[in-house]
């Protein structure tokens, strides 16, 4: 049973173009991450919510939004992608914030053309 | 934040067990030692995670040594779908931010 879903799993999108990409958890947990992963490189954390507290890594672009409208969804706003943003987009979910372990969607593969 | 370090590759053969190393020679003493695995176009997965006393769960073992400079993830018994990027991970027990900064990793090949 998938826990941690992300849709959709593969997406194309213009330079410029705004973007969204989703994710939803059955897991009920209480805080929710967006990491990128660019090609052949490690995941890096953009930001994260706990509840409804929104926590930004200092070197987040702006360009990069989210939003929380419940326990269960989050989304990653792109307002103007470029091709340097071109990367592999993964959701993570954990019950708290300490030392938990988290749960990670498939990701989205995002394409900026 | 204190940094890993762990070999780019390594390779195992089928079967046998696999001994992945990483050193941490800057951790603090409230940091645990989380090791993560990411299979081909997946997300990572948890895989275990310690402080101080070795940990054992139905995927891996992590043997952590007595000044917890360097630690080790065993698998036991290697398969095909064990082949992935494996990464270990520092994480303070408190704070504001449940960070999980990962490394480069270590690149395993399972060979048949």
């Amino acid at each position: 049973d998938a826990m941690v879903i992300q849709n959709p799993r593969y997406q194309v999108t213009q330079f410029g173009k705004p973007v969204t990409l989703s994710c939803s958890q059955t897991l009920n947990h209480n805080v929710m991450y967006w990491y990128q992963q660019k090609s052949s490189q490690a995941p890096k954390l953009l930001f994260h919510y706990y509840d409804k507290d929104f926590n930004n890594e200092a070197d987040t672009p702006d360009n990069f939004q989210s939003r929380r409208p419940n326990t269960s969804f989050c989304f990653l706003d792109i307002r103007s992608p470029g091709l340097g943003d071109a990367a592999m987009y993964l959701c993570a979910t954990s019950r708290v914030i300490g030392p938990s372990e988290q749960y990670f969607g498939p990701g989205t593969r995002l394409t900026v053309t | 934040d204190a940094k890993t370090t762990q070999p780019n590759s390594m390779e195992s053969n089928e079967e046998e067990p696999v001994h992945l190393p990483c050193n941490h020679s800057t951790i603090s003493g409230t940091d645990y030692i989380h090791w993560y695995r990411q299979l081909p176009s997946q997300g990572p997965e948890y895989v275990i995670h310690g402080l101080t006393s070795n940990v054992n769960n139905r995927m891996a073992s992590l043997a952590i040594a007595e000044d917890r400079k360097s630690s080790t993830l065993i698998l036991h018994r290697a398969t095909l779908r064990d082949a992935a990027v494996y990464y270990c991970i520092l994480s303070p027990r408190s704070g504001s931010a449940r960070q999980l900064t990962f490394g480069s990793g270590t690149q395993l090949t399972v060979l048949p």
